[in-house]
């Protein structure tokens, strides 16, 4: 099994559709999480940081289940430029060690 | 400010052929990171510095693959002899320390043929 499992879909949407994305970890030590996105044949950055109580930065909301050891990703009202591949990330432990789940394609359509 | 680069941004080799990977960090980051990213999947770590320490190579084949980072900056990776299993993308990440925010360079594709 996966340390960090999605589902890689690809998930196509019409703009201005919400759409949600979801992880699953097996490591009950981690302690950070995050979602970085990779657009094609560029490198990862980091969207945003995951915490307990849910955050939110515009149209994007994560929210962590510990007891769940389930993360998701929220985007609302779509937009072109928002399709790439979302990755979730956790750390090993605690050791600061980055584990990448196989990410989340999204294509958004006119 | 300048992010990490990368060198070359391709290459294509045959196998059994050696290869080697250059990696410039931010400025002032003393963490470096080596990543390989296989296609459809999400980086994986190969080796981590602390300055010019391997504090976790635990990742890193280490019959053909070698990482150095002798004075804390620049970094090479190498692969001696390639397969044809190793072709991705390697991708290098430097970051303040281990709990801080890594920033990733744009990688080498790499292709043995």
């Amino acid at each position: 099994r996966k340390e960090v499992e999605q589902d890689p879909g690809p998930f196509n949407v019409p703009e201005g559709a919400t759409v949600a994305f979801n992880c699953t970890y097996s490591n009950s030590a981690s302690q950070s999480f995050f979602w970085y996105r990779q657009d094609c044949r560029k490198e990862p950055k980091l969207l945003m940081s995951v915490y307990s109580s849910g955050n939110e930065d515009g149209r994007f909301t994560a929210q962590l289940n510990r007891a769940s050891q389930y993360i998701s990703l929220l985007i609302r009202d779509s937009k072109l430029s928002d399709s790439a591949t979302y990755l979730c990330v956790v750390t090993s432990g605690n050791t600061g060690k980055l584990i990448f789940g196989q990410g989340t394609t999204l294509q958004v359509k006119p | 400010e300048a992010g990490v680069v990368q060198s070359p941004r391709y290459k294509i080799i045959e196998k059994k052929q050696p290869v080697a990977f250059w990696c410039n960090p931010i400025s002032g980051h003393n963490t470096l990171y080596w990543y390989r990213q296989n296609l459809g999947q999400g980086p994986e770590l190969l080796i981590r510095y602390e300055n010019e320490e391997a504090v976790d190579d635990s990742q890193l084949p280490k019959d053909r693959f070698s990482a150095e980072r002798l004075k804390g900056v620049d970094s090479t990776l190498k692969i001696q002899p390639a397969e044809l299993g190793d072709s991705a993308v390697y991708l290098c990440a430097s970051s303040k320390g281990t709990a801080d925010e890594q920033f990733f360079g744009p990688g080498t594709r790499l292709t043995v043929l």
